[in-house]
């Protein structure tokens, strides 16, 4: 069955940096768009970042992450991953990779928490 | 940008009975080619992930209960449970996806009255 597991989220201080990554599993990783949705406590979903299951054209960043935040793949390791730089207190949510990108989200993995404190 | 807007934010509905969200886009989410709407409804219960229950505003996903159906076109759309159960305790959100970047509305608490 698909899984998708989340790792890397923890406490960073603000403007710090840190690297959240997704494996993936039961499905042909490569076939498909992938994207970043982050939860901030009590809050709602915001879609932050995806990128292309073929890697055409540019991976999008929603505007609250732009120019801070990058997203990778790796298609042979079946991982997706988030860097996140310059990284504020208004960041701190729960992150979660979620197969699809320009339709529906299938999939979502259990979820991976990041911090951003003093 | 498409809008998204849930209401209402909160409801409570006896066990048995029948609960109602509703999810307006700002504007139109069906698409003449394929005469399709480009919606979605997620169940998300505490602690856990969203969970995709319906695509295309009316198609469950596999292993739905048949209780929760979707409905609805072009900007006003639907989700419906026929009969409240204990598990239905959640928070649900709509998603277009017409157009990029997709978008969520802001959610609807279902509790127990």
């Amino acid at each position: 069955q698909v899984q998708l597991v989340e790792s890397g989220g923890g406490l960073v201080k603000p403007g710090g940096s840190l690297r959240l990554s997704c494996v993936a599993s039961g499905f042909t990783f490569s076939d498909y768009d992938m994207t970043w949705i982050r939860q901030a406590p009590g809050e709602g979903l915001e879609l932050i970042s995806y990128i292309r299951y073929g890697g055409a054209g540019s991976p999008y960043y929603a505007d609250s992450v732009k120019g801070r935040f990058t997203i990778s793949r790796d298609n042979a390791k079946k991982s997706l991953d988030l860097q996140m730089d310059s990284l504020r207190a208004d960041d701190t949510a729960v992150y979660y990779c979620a197969r699809g990108g320009t339709h529906y989200f299938d999939s979502w993995g259990q979820g991976t928490l990041v911090t951003v404190s003093s | 940008d498409i809008v998204v807007t849930q209401s209402p934010d909160s409801l409570a509905v006896s066990l048995g009975e029948r609960a109602t969200i509703n999810c307006k886009c700002s504007q139109s989410v069906l698409y003449s080619s394929n005469n399709k709407n480009y919606l979605a409804w997620y169940q998300q219960k505490p602690g856990q992930p969203p969970k995709l229950l319906v695509n295309w505003a009316s198609t469950r996903e596999s292993g739905v209960p048949d209780r929760f159906s979707g409905s609805g076109s072009g900007t006003d759309f639907t989700l419906t449970i026929s009969s409240l159960q204990a598990e239905d305790v959640a928070v649900y959100y709509c998603q277009q996806f017409y157009s990029s970047p997709s978008a969520f509305g802001q959610g609807t608490r279902l509790e127990i009255k």
